[in-house]
């Protein structure tokens, strides 16, 4: 089991630049989350999906942040335009449901300058 | 309106000691509470969770506690070591939801 793979491990932009955030969940899993830690607030859930479907994407804080889960093995963020204020740790997780708990990725670190 | 909170940003321990983490959480809906340790550079890992339907749950070093009517939880861990020096999340999730609240978090520092 290889765990939750996040790519890229880091990523630095200039504002006004597309950037995009990759994840594979752990096979077998059926639920996929992406989350974003700031000092600010902590670590806050901006959209999950179960079965590839998005759910729940309140947590998106703008029409500039999209998801996607084509597969079951992939999914991706995507921010456009992106703005300093969206520096963050971006985190991936996926879980089986029912209570089980959640296996994060290593994160992606982005810096908008 | 932070749901769940840690109150402290930090603590520090003797090595050998007893670590108490707190955690406080206000929606009454939560029935479903963990832990996650944080190294720096790593993700969150999961260490131990608790339903609402106890009011304790041990897994070796490591034992949570739930307060149902105070709305509180902790982690003791004991004896504390210095690998245990990471950053804990408390987390929590609703009836029928399979989204997680957290807390800011506590960096722990287990001194030799």
């Amino acid at each position: 089991d290889a765990g939750v793979i996040q790519s890229p491990r880091h990523e630095v932009t200039e504002m006004g630049q597309e950037v995009t955030l990759r994840c594979k969940p752990i096979s077998g899993h059926d639920y996929l989350f992406w989350y974003r830690q700031t000092m600010m607030r902590g670590l806050e859930l901006l959209i999950y999906f179960n079965n590839n479907v998005p759910i729940d994407d309140s947590g998106m804080p703008e029409d500039r942040f999209s998801a996607k889960m084509p597969n079951a093995s992939f999914s991706t963020l995507k921010i456009q335009p992106s703005e300093p204020r969206d520096s963050a740790v971006y985190f991936c997780a996926s879980s089986q449901g029912n209570n089980s708990p959640l296996h994060f990725g290593n994160g992606t670190r982005l810096t908008v300058t | 309106d932070q749901q769940v909170k840690q109150n402290s940003p930090s603590l520090s321990v003797q090595e050998g000691r007893i670590s108490i983490l707190n955690c406080d959480y206000t929606n009454s809906m939560f029935d479903y509470f963990l832990w996650y340790k944080k190294y720096p550079a790593e993700g969150p890992t999961f260490l131990i969770s608790i339903s609402s339907i106890k009011d304790k749950n041990e897994d070796g070093r490591f034992t949570v506690f739930l307060n149902k009517s105070a709305k509180h939880l902790s982690l003791h861990i004991v004896p504390s070591q210095p690998g245990d020096s990471a950053v804990y999340f408390c987390a929590a999730s609703a009836v029928g939801s399979y989204q997680l609240t957290f807390g800011k978090g506590t960096k722990l520092s287990v001194i030799p």
